[in-house]
């Protein structure tokens, strides 16, 4: 049971250049949620997923899109990067929409855009 | 709208001190309060919840008690251990909404 598992876990990029994060998770969990980490700004939400085939906005969406490919699969994608996009990305799922779940995250994926 | 609260850090302590951080939040509804906690590297995980008022989530040797009349959902610790040098985030979820609000974490040094 390996949780939730992020690729890749390092990027180096060029402005204007685009990639994909990917994101899988096997508790068969419904809800997926993408967030990134910045120094001093906690983790903030970008897009979430609550069920398979559904997809919403977070606070930061802007310069992203998101896909989720199917129950496992969750990805984020930079069609554009920008230097402001330098950050860690956590990808985390979690069993339902209940207020009482656990979210379970990722390892993260560092991604620096030059 | 929802926020949370925590206190600054670095936290630097000697080990086997008493650690307290403080976490107070705001809420439009009725939320669950969560500390998760996220070694050098690595993602965030859970440490300890507590999903009603006056509930006490503990884990690992720490504990924090759900005070709805203070808002707050502090995190504490008997006698801290070198290995428990971390990141802490406080977050909450609200009843109304289906995503979870993060602190800005407190960073905890413990030295030998």
């Amino acid at each position: 049971n390996a949780g939730v598992t992020q690729t890749p876990k390092f990027q180096v990029l060029k402005t204007g250049q685009s990639m994909t994060l990917q994101c899988a998770q096997d508790m068969n969990h419904n809800s997926m949620y993408w967030y990134r980490q910045d120094p001093g700004m906690g983790l903030r939400l970008i897009y979430y997923s609550a069920s398979e085939g559904t997809t919403d906005k977070g606070e930061v969406p802007n310069g992203y899109n998101v896909s989720r490919l199917n129950k496992r699969e969750f990805s984020l994608r930079l069609e554009s990067a920008a230097p402001s996009q330098t950050s860690v990305y956590f990808c985390a799922s979690s069993e339902a929409g209940d207020y009482t779940d656990t979210q379970y995250f990722g390892p993260g994926t560092r991604l620096t855009v030059l | 709208g929802n926020s949370v609260t925590q206190m600054e850090g670095p936290v630097t302590l000697s080990e086997e001190a008493f650690l307290t951080i403080n976490c107070t939040y705001t809420a439009t509804g009725y939320p669950s309060l969560f500390w998760y906690v996220q070694y050098p590297g690595e993602g965030l995980q859970l440490l300890l919840k507590a999903t009603k008022a006056d509930d006490k989530g503990s884990n690992k040797g720490f504990e924090a008690t759900y005070r709805k009349e203070t808002t707050s959902f502090h995190l504490e610790k008997g006698s801290v251990q070198v290995s428990d040098s971390a990141v802490y985030f406080c977050a909450l979820r609200d009843s109304g909404y289906s995503t979870l609000t993060f602190g800005k974490g407190t960073m905890l040094l413990v030295s030998p």
